[in-house]
């Protein structure tokens, strides 16, 4: 079975430029989320998808970050302007219907210069 | 504000014996409680979980207890083996999880 992909590894943008991470969840997956990581942290949930609807927005920063969920399934997370404070491993998860467990991709690792 | 704690930064422990990695949480709604384990450059991968209705669950290798009135679990490695090196994180919740900090396992052999 196919794991969660995300596109690209890493990004190296300056400071004020915009960017758009990718995600493919597992096939059959209804929920997906979007989790920061900072060097030194754990993930931190910015998104919570079920189906194509957000479930959970609470801690995105709605003034630069957006995501959204194409047809249920790949989405995209987008920053736009990037701060340096921005640099951080953004991860993409997906959990099947009526499971808790999520099953995380590679990650993007991001660094704002 | 960390819902989510674990302590210890490092762990260092012998091959073959246990390694004890210790989380604590901070609100008593959390009903549903995971460790991940994390290579480098990879993202975390499901270890083992376990529910409020428990105590204990085991899988091989991995055990995690939970301890409700203290808001702590607990994950037992036994024995543990070099390959088990890596960054462990507990997570809790239900809806949303909270991921504490981690812990870095090295096992020397």
């Amino acid at each position: 079975e196919a794991g969660v992909a995300q596109s690209p590894r890493y990004k190296i943008i300056e400071k004020r430029q915009s960017v758009a991470f990718w995600c493919n969840p597992i096939s059959g997956h209804a929920t997906l989320y979007w989790y920061q990581q900072i060097l030194g942290q754990g993930p931190k949930l910015l998104i919570q998808f079920q189906n194509n609807g957000v479930v959970d927005d609470s801690q995105l920063p709605k003034d630069r970050f957006s995501a959204e969920r194409l047809k249920g399934v790949d989405s995209t997370l987008k920053i736009q302007p990037a701060k340096l404070e921005d640099s951080a491993v953004y991860l993409c998860a997906s959990s099947p219907p009526g499971g808790t467990e999520a099953f995380f991709g590679q990650g993007t690792r991001l660094t704002v210069v | 504000d960390q819902q989510v704690k674990q302590n210890s930064p490092s762990l260092s422990v012998q091959e073959g014996r246990i390694s004890i990695l210790n989380c604590d949480y901070t609100n008593s709604m959390f009903d549903y409680f995971l460790w991940y384990k994390k290579y480098p450059a990879e993202g975390p991968t499901f270890l083992i979980s376990i529910s409020s209705i428990k105590d204990k669950n085991e899988d091989g290798r991995f055990t995690v207890f939970l301890n409700k009135s203290a808001k702590h679990l607990s994950l037992h490695i036994v024995p543990s083996q070099p390959g088990d090196s890596a960054v462990y994180f507990c997570a809790a919740g239900g809806n949303q999880f909270y991921f504490g900090t981690g812990t870095s396992l090295t096992v020397i052999p």
